[in-house]
């Protein structure tokens, strides 16, 4: 069954705690994306990656990494930097031949 | 500054009319547009695209248009159905080839009611 699979579905991070979400593919998509959603918001870009070993931030990177080892697999860290974290995360994927991303079902982080 | 508007927050409509949901973009380089389903606490699910080189597509009960001169694109659903109640999102890409982020609008609630 092909999908992309977020873990886990809720997170609780303790103040200067560095917290990592997964996300995993078994589309054969080179493209993954982070987007983070706020109440009442659309979804806001974090990073991407076109192939593994590399990636661009998108519009609201700071006080999060991410890395690209496999092609299946596309980690993102939430560090201590992160000032507000609270917020529904997405991961995405795609062919770099096509437009439209295909979304997980999403991370929930909440701080305690 | 947002760059691809949904002005409308909730829309509310009956159940077998028409659901029309408008999106506006500032950006003229956008050359690819999409529209996501989102139930809470769940991830988008793709519904249709249009290609900045048609006016119209149509899959099924959706139908997209674009209005290129106005910025404008927006999706009907005919007839609209209960299953239909979520939050839809407009989005847009500049890319041209694809592998780029997406720029989302805020979301319109659409509520069919019975």
């Amino acid at each position: 069954d092909g999908g992309i699979t977020q873990s886990p579905k809720y997170l609780f991070r303790k103040e200067g705690q560095n917290v990592t979400l997964s996300c995993e593919q078994n589309l054969n998509h080179d493209a993954m994306y982070w987007y983070r959603q706020d109440p009442g918001q659309g979804l806001r870009l974090i990073y991407y990656s076109q192939i593994v070993n590399d990636f661009q931030k998108g519009d609201i990177a700071e006080g999060y990494s991410v890395s690209r080892e496999k092609k299946e697999s596309f980690p993102l860290t939430v560090t201590s930097a992160q000032k507000n974290p609270t917020a529904f995360y997405l991961c995405a994927s795609s062919t770099t031949r096509q437009e439209t991303q295909y979304f997980g079902p999403g991370t929930r982080l909440l701080v305690l | 500054d947002q760059q691809v508007k949904q002005n409308s927050p909730s829309l509310s409509v009956q159940e077998g009319r028409i659901s029309i949901l408008n999106c506006d973009y500032t950006n003229s380089m956008f050359d690819y547009f999409l529209w996501y389903k989102k139930y809470p606490a769940e991830g988008p699910t793709f519904l249709i695209s249009i290609s900045s080189i048609k006016d119209k597509n149509e899959d099924g009960r959706f139908t997209v248009f674009l209005n290129k001169s106005a910025k404008h694109l927006s999706l009907h659903i005919v007839p609209s159905q209960p299953g239909d109640s979520a939050v839809y999102f407009c989005a847009a890409s500049l890319s041209g080839g694809g592998a780029d982020g997406l720029t989302f609008g805020k979301g319109t609630h659409l509520i069919i009611q019975p």
